[in-house]
């Protein structure tokens, strides 16, 4: 059964690089597409973009220029950067597993949630 | 792309059933068969319960369904139980990327 898991800093500061990692395991991150969600404190979800493991993205129009999704198939992982971040960003992190063929996210990890302050 | 509009809480009674609606445009919801729904409890990551309009993941009761007509889909939820009460996200395609609906409490009176 696949499980992922986030990691990277829990506080930015504005103006910088968000930067997270999801650890993929119990599966390979390879023949699959992978997503980033996110959910501010209190709102709802956010799609920020997807990857397959070849490296292909697509990413939300709103957030695109600042987005960047990569693999690591040999660490069987995923990365999320976001740049010039504000408070606005300040939000949990999810990484799924993404079914492009049906359109679902699932799992997800459990979350991580990343504070933009000074 | 704006957010899918979704009531902000609905609540029913033990047993009996409810209905959330998820309003789009036919650049997503009326576009795609690709129309999902999440239910999330509090501290808890998204469920998968409804994909493509109308399937159910194994796993998930048949007192769970979905529909679609026109730009607008839908979650029902029959035979209302304590655990059903949760936070639920319909989630669009639309051209190369996805959109989340604003979400809806599900609250049991």
């Amino acid at each position: 059964q696949v499980q992922l898991q986030e990691s990277g800093p829990g506080l930015v500061k504005p103006s910088e690089t968000l930067s997270l990692t999801c650890s993929v395991s119990g599966g390979s991150v390879s023949g699959y597409y992978w997503t980033w969600v996110r959910q501010p404190p209190g709102k709802g979800l956010e799609w920020i973009g997807d990857i397959f493991y070849r490296g292909d993205t697509n990413y939300n129009p709103s957030l695109k220029s600042r987005v960047t999704i990569s693999m690591n198939t040999s660490n069987n992982q995923f990365s999320l950067k976001l740049t010039s971040v504000t408070t606005a960003d300040t939000a949990l992190y999810y990484c799924a597993m993404y079914d492009w063929n049906e359109g679902w996210f699932d799992p997800w990890g459990q979350g991580t949630l990343v504070v933009v302050s000074s | 792309q704006s957010a899918l509009t979704q009531p902000r809480s609905v609540s029913g009674s033990p047993g009996q059933s409810l209905t959330i609606s998820c309003t789009g445009t036919s650049s997503d919801v009326g576009g795609y068969k690709y129309v999902s729904w999440y239910q999330q409890h509090p501290g808890k990551a998204p469920k998968l319960i409804i994909f493509e309009v109308t399937k159910r993941p194994s796993g998930v009761p048949d007192r769970f369904s979905g529909s679609k007509s026109g730009n607008v889909a839908s979650l029902t939820i029959s035979g209302l139980q304590p655990a059903d009460e949760a936070d639920y996200y319909c989630c669009s395609y639309a051209d190369r990327h996805y959109v989340f609906g604003t979400g809806t409490q599900v609250a049991l009176l």
